[in-house]
């Protein structure tokens, strides 16, 4: 199964209101990814966060981690109609090799 | 062109044939993977590698084999082409650093049809 699983699936806002979504994973992790895939694109790669590290800002984007709990938010402020898109959060663990792995992703909708 | 390219970006082919997808990056990444793309499970990791050489199973590699000899290239083929193989699949690389692997650059996908 998956190691990230993101909440909710899928999200729909009006412009300038925030953005919060979800992403639970089941074992430990060297850092955590988030991803954003316009629709029928390649993902870009958000911001990520180590695992010794708790929050993590990049412009509107706020990034937590809390690893007791096996879960991590990605907030987006003043939400705009180009944030429309999926977002994925992805676990970077120890399996073999290191490997990275996606979770099923949430569909934020922000309407104009 | 500096970056990573998959070919072919589309791809129709019957079931039973193989068919093999590339992958080439130009950064020298260590790390490169393998992601398949289907409505509802989001991205599931099929192969990865960590070099040259270095390959390990993902998530869902039945079906699926993978080769690296060189650093720049990891193609992925798909030894008997069945309809449940259908999908959207995506090459990524990164470097791995001291704390995981680093951000990951992909790839524009292939988006492969069995009929």
């Amino acid at each position: 199964s998956q190691q990230g699983e993101e909440d909710p699936q899928a999200l729909s806002i009006q412009e300038g209101e925030n953005a919060t979504m979800n992403c639970s994973y089941k074992t430990s992790i060297n850092n955590l990814q988030w991803y954003r895939q316009n629709s029928g694109r390649g993902l870009v790669h958000l911001i990520l966060i180590r695992s010794n590290e708790r929050e993590k800002h990049s412009g509107r984007l706020r990034v937590t981690l809390d690893t007791s709990k096996k879960s991590s938010s990605l907030l987006i402020t003043a939400s705009r109609a180009a944030d429309t898109a999926s977002y994925f959060c992805a676990t970077s663990t120890q399996g073999g090799s290191e490997k990275l792995v996606f979770g099923k992703g949430t569909k934020l909708t922000v309407n104009p | 062109d500096a970056g990573i390219t998959q070919s072919p970006r589309y791809k129709i082919t019957e079931t039973g044939r193989q068919v093999t997808l590339m992958c080439h990056q130009t950064w020298s990444h260590s790390y490169m993977f393998w992601y398949r793309q289907d409505l509802g499970h989001g991205l599931r990791l099929i192969y990865y590698s960590a070099a040259a050489d270095i390959t390990d199973k993902g998530e869902v590699p039945d079906g699926y084999v993978v080769s690296r000899s060189k650093t720049e290239n990891f193609p992925l083929t798909l030894e008997s082409a069945t309809r449940s193989q259908t999908s959207v699949y995506f090459c990524a690389s990164g470097d791995y650093t001291g704390t995981g692997v680093a951000e990951a650059f992909f790839g524009q996908g292939t988006r492969l049809t069995v009929v």
